[in-house]
């Protein structure tokens, strides 16, 4: 079952800007990952948080995850007009078989 | 690095008839496959969890007469959608996961439009 929940559902910033996203979710999960949708296409993962780690780092990405309050925030730093896309959050939830739990996620648009 | 190769990309069907949708894992045993189903503006829910050569599991609602995954092989999942109608009209994602790494690969999707 879906779980997780993005906000804001949309977010239009122009580039050179930075771009947050927030995903709380509901039960104790393995780890978080956010993925890259662009309009149409597959999806493209952007990077993974464990459950005992805070924060993560990968290039113009910045993650966090506080299970305390079963909450994560992507950062996009410097945005571009290449960056428009949505963005969601999935957890791997214990007890889940492993399946990924998607949230509603976050429509990006970056304006040059 | 790993790799699922989904098609068709684009499938046009008529009302009644019946779509395959096959995933394979190009690179790597994908030992357990998951099947989406993703509406314009949505987000991804699941439908299916397969296990090779196990029956599929089906999250609620979805009925598994209607939407017949086989996982026959470690590098092949199909979903079928049988007796397609209008309301079937979806983008649907297949994702692998292997035991042996963690991580999970995803198809490109299918874009099924049933008129």
């Amino acid at each position: 079952s879906q779980q997780g929940e993005e906000d804001p559902q949309a977010l239009s910033i122009q580039e050179g800007e930075n771009a947050t996203m927030n995903c709380s979710y509901k039960t104790s999960i393995n780890n978080l990952q956010w993925y890259r949708q662009n309009s149409g296409r597959g999806l493209v993962h952007l990077i993974l948080i464990r459950s005992n780690e805070r924060e993560k780092h990968s290039g113009r990405l910045r993650v966090t995850l506080d299970t305390s309050k079963k909450s994560s925030s992507l950062l996009i730093t410097a945005s571009r007009a290449a960056d428009t896309a949505s963005y969601f959050c999935a957890t791997d939830a214990t007890g889940s078989g492993y399946a990924l739990n998607f949230g509603k996620g976050t429509s990006l648009l970056v304006t040059p | 690095g790993a790799v699922v190769s989904q098609h068709p990309s684009r499938v046009i069907c008529k009302s009644g008839t019946s779509v395959k949708i096959e995933c394979r894992s190009l690179d790597f045993q994908a030992t357990t496959m998951f099947w989406y189903r993703q509406f314009p503006k949505q987000s991804l829910m699941l439908m299916a969890t397969s296990n090779e050569g196990s029956k599929a599991t089906y999250e609620q609602g979805v009925e598994k007469d209607k939407f017949l995954i086989n996982h026959a092989s470690l590098t092949l999942s199909t979903l079928t959608v049988t007796s397609a109608h209008p309301e079937d009209s979806s983008f649907y994602i297949c994702s692998a996961r292997n035991r042996d790494f963690y991580g999970y690969t995803f198809g490109s999707g299918t874009r099924l439009t049933v008129v």
